[in-house]
């Protein structure tokens, strides 16, 4: 089966530009996820979708980053205005409906310069 | 609020050698604990769970829930096993969001 697909794999913007990630997830997942990996850290949660309802965006920095599943298959994460600590690995992850086993994307690598 | 802790950025060992990657966890419920292997320029994927209880590429993982750990052992390491190595956890009870310690990478050398 194919797995899940993000673009793009690398991007590189200035401060206070805005910039999208798209995911497209194995066919059939239910749930999506975006995470946030910072060199040297674990991967962050950054909201879960079910479907295309939001089940928990508590550690999405709102005032800068939005997050939409429209029709509840392709996900897209922006991010307006970029600060430099934003700099990262944007990780996207899908799983069926009520399971514990994530499958992940390559990932989009941003550098905010 | 849980957290998951790996305590070693860093663990080199020879090949055929014992391998432990130490996972300390803290939740006051009862979460379900996973381990995450990424091998160079691949994915993250999912490498075992604990309620699965099984030997995956000859890791093993044993709950202890008294000593909040979920260490990753392997008797003898393969120069294939070097990767990164995530230890999470998810609350349990309905909830799957993954939250991850900050990975040891494991260095087998030949």
């Amino acid at each position: 089966e194919a797995g899940v697909a993000q673009s793009p794999r690398y991007k590189i913007i200035e401060k206070r530009q805005s910039v999208a990630f798209w995911c497209n997830p194995i066919s059939g997942h239910a749930t999506l996820y975006w995470y946030q990996q910072i060199l040297g850290q674990g991967p962050k949660l950054l909201i879960q979708f079910q479907n295309n309802g939001v089940v928990d965006d508590s550690q999405l920095p709102k005032d800068r980053f939005s997050a939409e599943r429209l029709k509840g298959v392709d996900s897209t994460l922006k991010i307006q205005p970029a600060k430099l600590e934003d700099s990262a690995v944007y990780l996207c992850a899908s799983s069926l409906a009520f399971s514990y086993e994530q499958y992940f994307g390559p990932g989009t690598r941003l550098t905010v310069t | 609020a849980q957290r998951v802790t790996q305590p070693e950025k860093l663990l080199s060992v020879f090949k055929g050698a014992p391998v432990e990657l130490k996972c300390n966890y803290s939740y006051s419920g009862s979460p379900e604990l996973f381990w995450y292997v990424q091998y160079s320029r691949q994915r993250l994927q999912l490498l075992l769970r604990h309620i699965s209880r099984e030997s995956i590429k000859g890791f093993t993982a044993d709950l202890n829930k008294g000593e909040t750990s979920f260490h990753l052992k392997k008797p003898f390491a393969q120069e294939e096993d070097s990767a990164m190595y995530y230890c999470a956890l998810t609350p349990g009870a309905g909830s799957y969001q993954l939250t991850f310690g900050k990975g040891t990478k494991l260095s087998v050398i030949p």
